[in-house]
């Protein structure tokens, strides 16, 4: 198992600019999650997925928006770039069944963004 | 929600040497994670860790669910264990929100 991957590492925009960033998982988890990290600071939760066709909301969605159209596949899209979304962006996921406590979450390696 | 304190905020050891880092949760927790995140900003699941203790290698954690912490050891340090240290867990109303501590930052020298 690849676990999560995302793409691409690193990459550069413009303010004003959108872009995609991919966020795939083999392990057949249901739930997914989308974390930025700034300098020096820990995650925050930017939207989460239950499973597909259902997403929300997480501590920080103002100028991002997501999609899960299969269970693999989470993307996370920026629209109209500005330099406070310069972030390391975590995907993430997980199992959970029922409505019992959260499950161990795994972490895919990054996407390092700067916008300038 | 939850809040989450890690300490201490930073730790310098001689390599060799032995540390406890400690988090503490306002609230209870049903899930509790201990990640290692490397120099290379990569995160790392090091313990999955609700109650009771556990051991990898040099690591172990011990989370007391009741009083609301967990510890994390690390024996016979090594200039690899640099890097920072965080917990999260998800609390009794956090929803699917896993809240993360601010992390120990922790130096190794040789």
């Amino acid at each position: 198992n690849a676990g999560v991957t995302q793409t691409p590492k690193f990459r550069i925009l413009k303010i004003g600019q959108s872009m995609t960033l991919q966020c795939t998982q083999d392990m057949n988890h249901n739930y997914m999650y989308w974390y930025r990290q700034d300098p020096g600071m820990g995650l925050k939760l930017i939207y989460y997925s239950v499973g597909a066709g259902i997403t929300d909301k997480g501590e920080v969605p103002n100028g991002y928006n997501v999609s899960r159209s299969t269970t693999e596949d989470f993307p996370l899209r920026l629209e109209l770039a500005a330099p406070s979304q310069t972030s390391v962006y975590f995907c993430a996921s997980s199992y959970r069944r029922g409505s019992g406590g959260g499950r161990e979450q795994f972490f895919g390696p990054g996407t390092r963004l700067t916008v300038l | 929600g939850i809040q989450v304190e890690q300490s201490p905020p930073d730790l310098i050891l001689q390599e060799g040497a032995n540390s406890t880092l400690r988090c503490n949760f306002s609230d209870s927790v049903n899930n509790l994670q201990w990640f290692h995140q490397n120099p290379w900003g990569q995160l790392i699941n090091l313990f999955y860790i609700p109650s009771g203790t556990k051991q990898n290698g040099r690591l172990s954690a011990t989370t007391v669910a009741t009083e609301r912490y967990s510890l994390l050891y690390i024996s016979s340090s090594q200039t690899t264990d640099s890097g920072v240290y965080f917990c999260a867990g998800y609390g009794p109303a956090a929803g699917n929100k896993l809240t993360f501590g601010g992390g120990t930052r922790v130096l190794v020298k040789p």
